[in-house]
Order: C-alpha cells, then structure tokens, then sequence
C-alpha cells in the first residue's frame, strides 16, 4: 500500500534556529503533499499545500516566510520552520496521495517540534 | 460556523459494543469522504473512504454518507480494547488547493475490556 515516510519523528530545538522536515512517499510518486500542524487534542489543521515543481500554496495566517516548503521531487517535499519560536512547538504531519487519483490520502507518522 | 462538526467525546463502551462514530458538514460541495484513526503521537491512519452518498464494509467497519443531511458515520462492530484512538473523519471538494482535506476535531474512543 502507499506508505509515507517522514522524518524527523521528534526534534528539540533552540528558539532562532531553523529546523527542517522531511516527507517522503516511499512507494508512489505524488505530485501534491500536503502539511498540517496539530495542537493537543486538536483537529489537522491545513498549513500549506507543496506541488512537485512549483511554489506551494499556503493557508490564510500562515506565513510563508516561515514555514518554506520545497517540492523538488515527486517522491519528496520538506517543510523549514526556519527561526523557531517556542509557540511553534507543535505535532506537524504530511500526508500524499498516489497519482493514481485514490482520495484516501496517506499520513507520515508526523514530527514533534519542540523549540526551548 | 465550522464546515466540519463532530463531537470530540470521549466515549467509553465496553468491549464487544457496537460503536457510532458521527460528523455533520455544511458545505454541500464536499464528494469525498474519509474516516482515519489517530493514536497518540501518531499520524492518521485511513480506515474508510466512500465517494457520494451510501454505505460500505469492510471488516468490522462501516461507512454510511448521508448527503441529503449532510450526515456521515463510521460503525464498529464487536468493538477491541485495541481500537481505542482518536477517529477523525476528513471530506474533500475540488479546490484551488486540489483535494484538500477538511477534518472534524476527532472522537476520543476507549473500549475497556
């Protein structure tokens, strides 16, 4: 089945740096991921979507300086969380659905960002 | 109002119950619908999906759109202490963004044994 690989599973960082995460459809190619950000007993909400080859499409009251995604492949885009803040500490997932146009689309296991 | 509606629980039922799992929805362009199941730290899981209205089964679960009422639901039969999760259910229309989900805020399930 389609699986998506993402990476890092948990990370810590200090407050200024920037942090990157990556997702990788390992047995498909997908031409749009999608990021999402999830508070505690929250819902997913919509960062951004990232498309193979182009710029992303950000979600209103998301900056787009902040969070810099890439789509350089159609197996892989990273999402930067670049000069973190600690109220950017937050459950950030992924998810892709194979060309094949199936609309059940596949999470990564997502990333725990915390910034100290 | 939110497009998407379900009630976060938590909902406690004893194993073997049969369990009803609900969202409502106020956009009438949504065709797509989806049920995941999220444990603690981890990303969603799909379990179900159905395009338009109907039912469908697989396994112990279940999956009925009822777009006339905007109205979906996810059943589990002989219910496992393993199914304990979250369960978000997700719907899609054709967006500038393409098929972007739209999620309910989960419901917190906990079958005890």
């Amino acid at each position: 089945g389609a699986v998506v690989s993402q990476h890092p599973s948990w990370v810590i960082c200090k407050s200024g740096t920037s942090v990157k995460i990556e997702c990788r459809s390992l047995d498909f190619q997908a031409t749009t991921m999608f990021w999402y950000r999830q508070f505690p007993k929250q819902s997913l909400m919509l960062m951004a979507t990232s498309n193979e080859g182009s710029k992303a499409t950000y979600e209103q009251g998301v900056e787009k300086d902040k969070f810099l995604i890439n789509h350089a492949s159609l197996t892989l885009s990273t999402l930067t969380v670049t000069s973190a803040h600690p109220e950017d500490s937050s459950f950030y997932i992924c998810s892709a659905a194979p060309l094949t146009g199936t609309y059940g689309y596949t999470f990564g296991s997502g990333t725990r960002l915390t910034v100290v | 109002q939110k497009e998407v509606e379900q009630d976060p629980g938590p909902l406690s039922v004893p194993e073997g119950a049969i369990v009803s799992l609900n969202c409502t929805y106020s956009n009438s362009a949504f065709q797509y619908f989806m049920w995941y199941r999220q444990y603690s730290r981890k990303g969603p899981e799909l379990l179900m999906y159905t395009y338009s209205s109907g039912n469908k089964e697989d396994g112990r679960f279940t999956a009925q759109v009822d777009k006339s009422s905007k109205y979906i639901s996810l059943f589990i039969r002989d219910s496992q202490p393993s199914d304990s999760a979250t369960y978000l259910c997700a719907m899609s229309a054709y967006s500038n963004s393409g098929y972007a989900l739209n999620f309910g805020k989960g419901t917190s399930l906990l079958v005890t044994p």
